[in-house]
């Protein structure tokens, strides 16, 4: 089993949709990242989070420790959402930092 | 502020050859860190670089290799270039490895044949 995984791995929605994709994980992190990546390769960080929740425009990210488990939506969807959203779990530890990513979610949103 | 730059932008290279990337992350950012990407395995992660010291490393064999000069530029090498190492290999900076946010180039495709 991944430590990460990601669910749905596909995902359609028409535009205006409100979308939400799951990330759990299998051990314990010091932080969560999620990573929205377009056609042609191009990363871009989202947010990062340790606790709680934050919002930026129509992108909402929540994570919930004790259940190891983070969510990120999409509200009032549009085609330019259309992209990979990828997360990933940070752990810390006496050997270095370990990031970890699952497989991503591939979000299309039709017009 | 210009952004993460990579070169080159594609690459074709025959087995048994080695390849080095280029990474120049943001000016001020002192971390780099390395990726690859392949449809089977998604994104996995290479190596930090931090003032020119490799503080982390991924699992990946010997053959994969990388450095930092003291104005943070960053390089990668893979020798012996194997078929399974056709990729998309990105690259990252920031202030710090993923305690802040992170930003990407825009990657260099590998290809192997």
């Amino acid at each position: 089993k991944n430590e990460v995984e990601q669910s749905p791995q596909n995902l359609t929605a028409q535009e205006g949709e409100f979308i939400t994709i799951n990330c759990s994980y299998s051990v314990g992190i010091s932080a969560l990242h999620w990573l929205q990546q377009h056609p042609g390769g191009g990363i871009v960080s989202l947010f990062m989070l340790s606790s709680g929740k934050k919002k930026h425009g129509r992108l909402i990210a929540t994570i919930n420790i004790q259940e190891k488990h983070s969510s990120l939506h999409i509200t009032a969807s549009h085609p330019r959402d259309s992209a990979v959203y990828i997360c990933a779990v940070l752990r810390r530890g006496a050997a270095g930092n370990k990031l970890t990513f699952g497989g991503g979610t591939r979000v299309l949103v039709k017009p | 502020k210009a952004g993460v730059t990579q070169t080159p932008r594609y690459l074709i290279k025959t087995r048994g050859q080695q390849v080095t990337l280029s990474c120049s992350p943001i000016s001020g950012h002192r971390s780099v860190s390395w990726y690859q990407q392949t449809p089977g395995q998604g994104l996995q992660f290479l190596f930090e670089y931090f003032s020119e010291t490799q503080r982390n490393k991924g699992n990946f064999p010997g053959r994969f290799s990388g450095r930092q000069f003291s104005n943070s530029r960053s390089e990668m090498n893979v020798s012996t270039l194997e078929l399974g190492d056709s990729a998309l290999y990105l690259c990252a900076s920031s202030l710090g490895i993923w305690t802040a946010e992170a930003f990407f180039g825009q990657g260099t495709r590998l290809t192997v044949v």
